[in-house]
């Protein structure tokens, strides 16, 4: 029973292409975020969305863009990667945006561009 | 903005050995603290939070006191195991127009050797 679940896990592709990491959660919560980890641990948030609707946006590059078909969904799409987007990509989710409530994580999917 | 700062890594023990990862604050309001974990290869797991000033949270055998004096959430445990080697995240949260947005630190590896 996997709450959130991330495909793919690894994904290895050349600059320029344009990728697409899913995920799902089937703990029928209404917020979801991507977060992106770098080389060295650092985690930071990029996005999240609340019942379909984008909430949060931090200052990401437009090449990013997620997209929420709907609250069990948010997809990422990249365009024209660089080699600065290598990075491990974790999705997450939790009940409530507004309080402080756990927020679950994905696997994380491991982008490597070359 | 806020923001949260952890001991740099990694800190090495020996079975049994007593552990603390300090971990300070900035922020404007009265946020909520967490520790995150992340075992190796998987997503970030809460391992314990709490929501207000002198609130301690606990989870197998860690602890951590919210202490708004001196701005800390300082993570213990009295004996560590070779199973709790990982990456130990501090966060806060972050209100961001009602929402709720997760501050990371820069995380802490803990190796634990037999």
């Amino acid at each position: 029973d996997t709450a959130v679940s991330q495909t793919p896990k690894y994904l290895v592709t050349q600059m320029g292409n344009d990728k697409s990491i899913k995920c799902e959660q089937n703990l029928g919560h209404d917020t979801m975020y991507w977060y992106k980890q770098d080389s060295k641990k650092f985690l930071k948030i990029m996005f999240s969305y609340n019942n379909k609707e984008l909430i949060i946006n931090e200052t990401v590059p437009n090449r990013f863009s997620p997209k929420s078909p709907d609250k069990a969904h948010l997809n990422l799409h990249i365009n024209s990667l660089e080699l600065g987007d290598s990075a491990v990509y974790f999705c997450a989710s939790s009940q409530d945006p507004r309080g402080s409530e756990e927020q679950y994580f994905g696997p994380g999917t491991r982008l490597t561009v070359t | 903005g806020d923001s949260v700062t952890q001991m740099e890594g990694p800190v090495t023990l020996s079975e049994e050995a007593f552990l603390t990862i300090n971990c300070t604050y900035t922020a404007t309001g009265y946020p909520s603290l967490f520790w995150y974990v992340q075992y190796p290869g998987e997503g970030l797991q809460l391992l314990l939070k709490a929501t207000k000033a002198d609130d301690k949270g606990s989870n197998k055998g860690f602890e951590a006191t919210y202490r708004k004096e001196t701005t800390s959430f300082h993570l213990e445990k009295g004996s560590v195991q070779v199973s709790d080697s990982a990456v130990y995240f501090c966060a806060l949260s972050d209100s961001f127009g009602g929402f709720q947005k997760l501050v990371f630190g820069t995380g802490t590896r803990l190796l634990v050797s037999p």
